[in-house]
Order: structure tokens, then sequence, then C-alpha cells
């Protein structure tokens, strides 16, 4: 069974300062992809970023990264640059191939401060 | 823009009563998903379509049905809303494949609340 565990139910971080959100992976399969979400408070899931199990090379897209370390099965995001739109719910999740269900941790609530 | 499009925003009903959300994309993609968020929690698979394919999750109470009429659409049917079923309901899509064409985008989801 897949579990996808983020451990830090909320973090604070200032301005222009980067942040790491922890994320730890628990599967079987060999292929599988990694995204990280973001949920503002309107509650819309916007897709950041895509880590696949094969993919040898770290993910990034504009200020976000993806620290991804396959033998200690974590894919943490790192947000760089903070701003204070940032502010929001962060989501990790994990599909397993071969189907279709995205499995998602419990969440992680980032707070921006100026 | 291509997108997922969910309507209504908010939608209020009573305790027992029908209610149908609506999900409709312009991605062209052949899978869709319905998710459950209550507050404070991680978003739940309730079921999706693989193109007509209905695939049901194993713990999704039978008072929650879908339809799929064309490509573009897709329905989530509550028969009976109970209290506890008050949620952002939201729809995604995604191709079948592997690698990033696989992301699922979502919709800006549909707040119930049930009176």
């Amino acid at each position: 069974a897949q579990k996808i565990t983020q451990t830090q139910p909320g973090m604070f971080v200032q301005e222009k300062e980067a942040v790491t959100l922890d994320c730890t992976y628990d599967t079987s399969d060999q292929s599988y992809g990694l995204f990280w979400y973001k949920q503002p408070s309107s509650g819309e899931m916007i897709f950041l970023i895509y880590q696949g199990s094969y993919d040898e090379q770290n993910a990034t897209e504009g200020r976000y990264s993806l620290n991804f370390q396959k033998a200690r099965k974590s894919a943490n995001l790192v947000i760089s640059a903070s701003q204070l739109g940032d502010s929001a719910m962060y989501f990790c999740a994990m599909r397993e191939r071969g189907f279709q269900k995205l499995v998602f941790g419990t969440g992680t609530r980032l707070l921006v401060s100026p | 823009d291509a997108m997922v499009i969910q309507n209504p925003r908010y939608q209020v009903t009573q305790f027992g009563k029908p209610v149908t959300l609506s999900c409709s994309q312009t991605l062209n993609h052949n899978v869709m998903y319905w998710y459950q968020q209550k507050s404070s929690q991680a978003p739940k698979l309730l079921f999706h379509y693989y193109d007509k394919d209905f695939n049901n999750e194993a713990d999704t109470p039978d008072n929650f049905q879908s339809r799929r009429p064309n490509t573009s659409f897709c329905f989530l049917d509550i028969r009976s809303p109970g209290l506890g079923d008050a949620a952002m309901y939201l729809c995604a899509t995604s191709t079948l494949t592997s690698g990033p064409e696989e992301t699922q985008y979502f919709g800006p989801g549909t707040r119930l609340l049930v009176l």
C-alpha cells in the first residue's frame, strides 16, 4: 500500500527567504510519479511540480524545486524567495503506475510573513 | 486557455434533497476524477472515468453516483445528501500515460453545504 507522509503541519517563513516542505513516501512500485500541489484558501488545487521515479535530475519549475532522494524515499519541495502569495496549504501526492489514483499527504500549511 | 471548470462554485442543499455538481474540461483528457475534501483533510478519490469506463473506489458510499455523457463533461450526483457530505468537491482530469503528462489538473472546486 502507498503512503505519503508530511510531518510538518505548519511552517513559517519570512518573505524572500527559502523554505523546504518535507515529504516522504512508501511504495513497493518501481515506477511512480510524485507531485506537489498548492491549495490557497479559495480551495483550488494548483499543480506545482512533478518528479518521475526514473528521473535522474531534480525537477525545477521557476521558484519551485523538488529535492528527490529516491533511496530515502523523500521528495521535499523547496520554495526559493518566498512571496506573500505563497501562503497556502501544500500537498505532496503520489500516483501508482497502472492505477489512476493520486494518494495525498495530510498537507503542510505555509505562512509567509512580511 | 485550456482548463477545468466546475459549476456551481458554492451549492447549498437541504438534507436528503438530491444535488448535482458539474465539471467540464477543454483539455481533451480521457480521464476525469471526482474527489471529496473535508475541512483540514486531504482530498479523497470517490471515482474516476477512463473514457466511458467508470471506476468506483471501494469505500465510496452508494449515495454518490457519477455520469460522463461525453469527453468534456462529468457530473457528480448525491442522491440523498447528509450533513456529513458537506465538503469541497474537486474535479480533476488527466491523460492515461506516464511521465509529466500524467499530471492531474484540478478545477476550482464546488463547496457543498447541507442544511
